[in-house]
């Protein structure tokens, strides 16, 4: 099956500098790749995904990129601000498939 | 919030003890997911469903069982709790017919003591 593996395990950056968080996988059949946020107590939420058709895509201040070749993808967070702290999955997932395998998440801290 | 409840969003129970949790969907979703969440290991899946009567295990299904009945009922049944299943554990439900986004339900917090 999958294995999705997921760095840095926890980052801390000042209000307003960039994170960025990276997963490889395993599965070149993977296709579609997901980001989630996890504030706590609370349930996974998705703020952006890719498919392998897309080299990169953004979203105000998020962004996604995908290396197929290298079978990596990065989520990229600019001018970060103290309610961006929270917990960031990555998965990855066949269009056709049933599945989806998880990252083991990174706990980002925002310091005002 | 896609339309998915979960029941009960707390419990805590003894070893040995048979349990049941509920995923209850309103938008007639064909794919469904139970996964646990535990500190170090993200999301696994225990089982998923594609239908009605239909299921399939996850990477950590022993100790676990499910029913879809019906396409808006998803339940997760621990035969015996133990210590080991204490989690939280979240529903899903995946969009299909060309999007393929999966969203969460608002998680159970199981304590088997």
């Amino acid at each position: 099956g999958e294995n999705v593996e997921q760095h840095p395990s926890t980052l801390s950056v000042q209000e307003g500098d960039s994170a960025v968080i990276k997963c490889t996988y395993s599965d070149s059949a993977s296709n579609y790749f997901p980001w989630y946020k996890q504030e706590l107590g609370k349930r996974p939420q998705l703020i952006i995904d890719i498919r392998s058709n897309v080299g990169e895509k953004k979203d105000q201040r998020i962004a996604v990129t995908l290396n197929k070749t290298a079978k990596h993808f990065s989520l990229h967070i600019t001018e970060t601000q103290p309610e961006d702290s929270a917990v960031y999955f990555c998965a990855a997932s066949k269009e056709l498939g049933n599945q989806f395998y998880f990252g083991t998440g990174t706990s980002l801290t925002v310091i005002p | 919030d896609a339309g998915i409840t979960q029941s009960p969003r707390h419990k805590v129970t003894e070893t040995g003890t048979p349990v049941t949790l509920r995923c209850h969907q309103t938008e007639n979703h064909r794919y469904m997911y139970w996964y646990r969440q535990d500190p170090g290991h993200g999301l696994r899946l225990i089982h998923y469903s594609y239908g009605v009567k239909d299921t399939d295990k996850g990477e950590v299904s022993d100790g676990y069982s499910v029913s879809r009945s019906k396409t808006e009922d998803f339940l997760l049944t621990l035969e015996s709790a133990t210590s080991s299943q204490t989690s939280v554990y979240f529903c899903a439900i995946k969009f299909s017919g060309g999007a393929y986004e999966q969203y969460f339900g608002p998680g159970t917090r199981l304590t088997v003591t």
